[in-house]
């Protein structure tokens, strides 16, 4: 089945630093991403949804600012945490849609720990 | 706005009985609904795709309907191994994705 790649899967740093996470369609061409962070023993949140070529899409209360999402090309997605803050550690996953309406794939996830 | 839930919450059995669990949602304008399960700190694996126009889903031990009409689909695993300890999540496919909270599964030896 399709595969999608997430790296890192963990990351640690300093409060104030920008950490960048990549989400790659490895067997397909991806014309939208998605972007989910995932608290502790709850569900999935969509954060955005990343189309190619254009910008994404935010979801209500999630600061576009502080998420810059870009998606450059059909394989590719990144997520950067701008100005790292303990509250913003968290579990990020991606997925990527195989067609206009088809499966879900998704990432293995980022584990993000800000000091 | 579509919501989409799942009950139970947690669910354990012993392992060999058979696991039925729920998800609801209540707009039923989606194109598909798919289910999936989490291991801890992992990503999420798909485990059947269910079109809107379609009413069942099979793989192996796994079957999915799906009743648009109530807004209903049940996963059902067959014959529980500790192997299948994971959350199952579903998730309805619209405008937006909308997951439900999942379900908590421990499968006992």
């Amino acid at each position: 089945g399709a595969v999608v790649s997430q790296h890192p899967s963990r990351v640690i740093c300093k409060s104030g630093t920008s950490v960048k996470i990549e989400c790659r369609s490895l067997d397909f061409q991806a014309t939208t991403m998605f972007w989910y962070r995932q608290f502790p023993k709850q569900s999935l949140m969509l954060m955005a949804t990343s189309n190619e070529g254009s910008k994404a899409t935010y979801e209500q209360g999630v600061e576009k600012d502080k998420f810059l999402i870009n998606h450059a090309s059909l394989t590719l997605s990144t997520l950067t945490v701008t100005s790292a803050h303990p509250e913003d550690s968290s579990f990020y996953i991606c997925s990527a849609r195989q067609g206009a309406d088809g499966e879900l794939f998704f990432g293995e996830g980022s584990r993000l720990t800000v000091l | 706005k579509q919501e989409v839930t799942q009950i139970p919450a947690a669910l354990s059995v012993p392992e060999g009985e058979n696991l039925v669990l729920n998800c609801s949602f209540t707009d039923s304008a989606i194109y598909n609904l798919q289910w999936f399960r989490q291991d801890p700190g992992k990503g999420l694996t798909s485990l059947l795709l269910i079109q809107s126009s379609q009413r069942e889903q099979t793989s192996g031990r796994l079957n999915a309907s799906l009743d648009k009409s109530s807004g209903r689909s049940t996963l059902y695993i067959a014959a529980s191994q500790p192997g299948d300890s994971a959350t199952y999540l579903c998730e309805a496919a619209g405008n937006k994705l909308t997951f439900g909270g999942g379900t908590r599964v421990l499968v006992k030896p």
